[in-house]
């Protein structure tokens, strides 16, 4: 069955640390991945995505995610963290199916 | 502009009272889905629908219905509800189901079910 693991529940950082958030998922087949933000209130946003080619993946606001296909993980980075980076964060794999993560929460004190 | 949109945007309701929760989108999508979100749960799928007259099962889908007889809307119908189906309820819709298709994601509707 296909699953998406996100393992850091929460998260706290000051500002200008470097971030990583893990995603693991498992899909034996071809998948697309994403990665969304929710800020404090608000719906859904996306912030990247990979479908094939460079799994060096660059998206909004700084953020970036590399692809491992071997290791079965799209995580997430972002070299300084700002305070408005404080949000929820949700890794999504798509394979046969779209499926979310549990999400992680950042938090990001000045 | 294009957007998904969502109402009531919360709700108070009591067991056992039916209620509606619409989605519209205006960007010709054809796939369009419901998810709810609970902490620690993330958003788990409760229904999709690929195109018109065709809906089918998420996850979690005991105790909704939805129908989709026109492209642009989704409704969300809670027959009889039950303070475990106190959520956040997050509409979205695609262009296709197909590929890398990104969902665009409605404001959310809070329900609180007494």
């Amino acid at each position: 069955a296909q699953s998406v693991s996100q393992h850091n529940h929460h998260v706290i950082l000051s500002e200008a640390a470097s971030l990583e958030l893990g995603c693991n998922y498992s899909y034996g087949g071809t998948v697309n991945l994403f990665w969304y933000v929710q800020y404090p209130g608000q719906h859904l946003q996306l912030l990247l995505k990979y479908f094939s080619g460079d799994p060096l993946v660059k998206g909004i606001k700084g953020f970036e995610a590399e692809f491992i296909k071997s290791k079965f993980s799209f995580n997430l980075r972002k070299p300084s963290v700002q305070w408005s980076d404080t949000a929820e964060y949700f890794c999504a794999v798509k394979g046969n199916k779209l499926t979310f993560g549990t999400g992680t929460q950042l938090k990001v004190e000045l | 502009e294009a957007q998904v949109t969502q109402n009531p945007r919360y709700l108070i309701t009591v067991t056992g009272k039916k209620l509606t929760v619409t989605c519209s989108q205006n960007m010709n999508h054809e796939y369009m889905s419901w998810y709810r979100q609970d902490p620690g749960l993330g958003l788990r799928q409760i229904y999709y629908s690929m195109n018109v007259e065709v809906t089918d099962k998420g996850d979690v889908p005991e105790g909704y219905k939805v129908s989709r007889k026109e492209k642009r809307n989704f409704p969300l119908i809670l027959e009889s509800p039950s303070p475990n189906q106190t959520s956040l309820y997050f509409c979205a819709s695609s262009l296709t189901p197909l590929g890398a298709n990104v969902l665009t994601f409605g404001a959310g509707s809070r329900l609180t079910v007494l």
